[in-house]
């Protein structure tokens, strides 16, 4: 079955790094995703990872993949307020093909 | 500039009175899909589109219809609102295929409330 989980806040103070985690169900997903969502606004793509990757650096962005444990992490050094938002983690199970199946999404809110 | 269309951005209508949410991209998109977002659950698919006249049911599509007369229109249909799909509603499209190029793009969100 397709599952997502996310812890649902984190508060850190602006220049901390901040960790998001996330766990999946379906290891046949080969695509795993991080969305980010802004007030008012729909979701854009923050950055993905291939499956077959335990690691993806972008700029300030880390993303760690523990496949064993089907656990996802989304590391963002350095956060500023601009970093305050709703971040969506997401996976594509095979059977489902283009079906992204989201989390119930993490608030991230940046302390200045 | 590519994206996706939708409206209303906001619409508040009563219980009964049937309303249509409509969603236009201009990429040449096959796959369309509505979401629905509510807090602690996160965005739930209603239903989706592979192409043209081929649609299909997603995990919470009681209440809800959809059509795909045309490629770049898939407009979400509540023939009869109720209270419990006050909501924010996004559209998506995406190419078909799976993987970082086959992304979504998004709609800005209607958010609908059933008094």
């Amino acid at each position: 079955g397709e599952d997502v989980e996310q812890s649902l806040f984190l508060s850190v103070r602006e220049g901390d790094s901040s960790v998001i985690n996330c766990t999946y169900t379906d290891s046949s997903s080969t695509y795993l995703y991080w969305y980010k969502q802004e007030p008012g606004a729909g979701l854009q793509l923050l950055t993905y990872i291939f499956s077959n990757m335990d690691m993806k650096q972008d700029q300030r962005l880390t993303v760690l993949l523990n496949k064993k444990d089907k656990h996802l992490s989304l590391r963002i050094a350095d956060t500023q307020t601009g970093d305050s938002a709703i971040y969506f983690c997401a996976e594509t199970p095979m059977e489902y093909g283009n079906k992204l199946v989201f989390g119930a999404g993490t608030i991230l809110r940046v302390k200045s | 500039e590519a994206q996706v269309t939708q409206n209303p951005r906001y619409l508040i209508t009563v219980t009964g009175k049937k309303l249509t949410v409509t969603c236009s991209q201009n990429m040449n998109h096959e796959y369309m899909s509505w979401y629905r977002q509510d807090p602690g659950l996160g965005l739930r698919q209603i239903y989706y589109s592979m192409n043209v006249e081929v649609t299909d049911k997603g995990d919470v599509p009681e209440g809800y219809k959809v059509s795909r007369k045309e490629k770049r229109n898939f407009p979400l249909i509540l023939e009869s609102p109720s209270p419990n799909q006050t909501s924010l509603y996004f559209c998506a499209s995406s190419p078909l295929g799976t993987g970082p190029n086959y992304g979504y793009t998004f709609g800005s969100g209607t958010r609908l409330t059933v008094v």
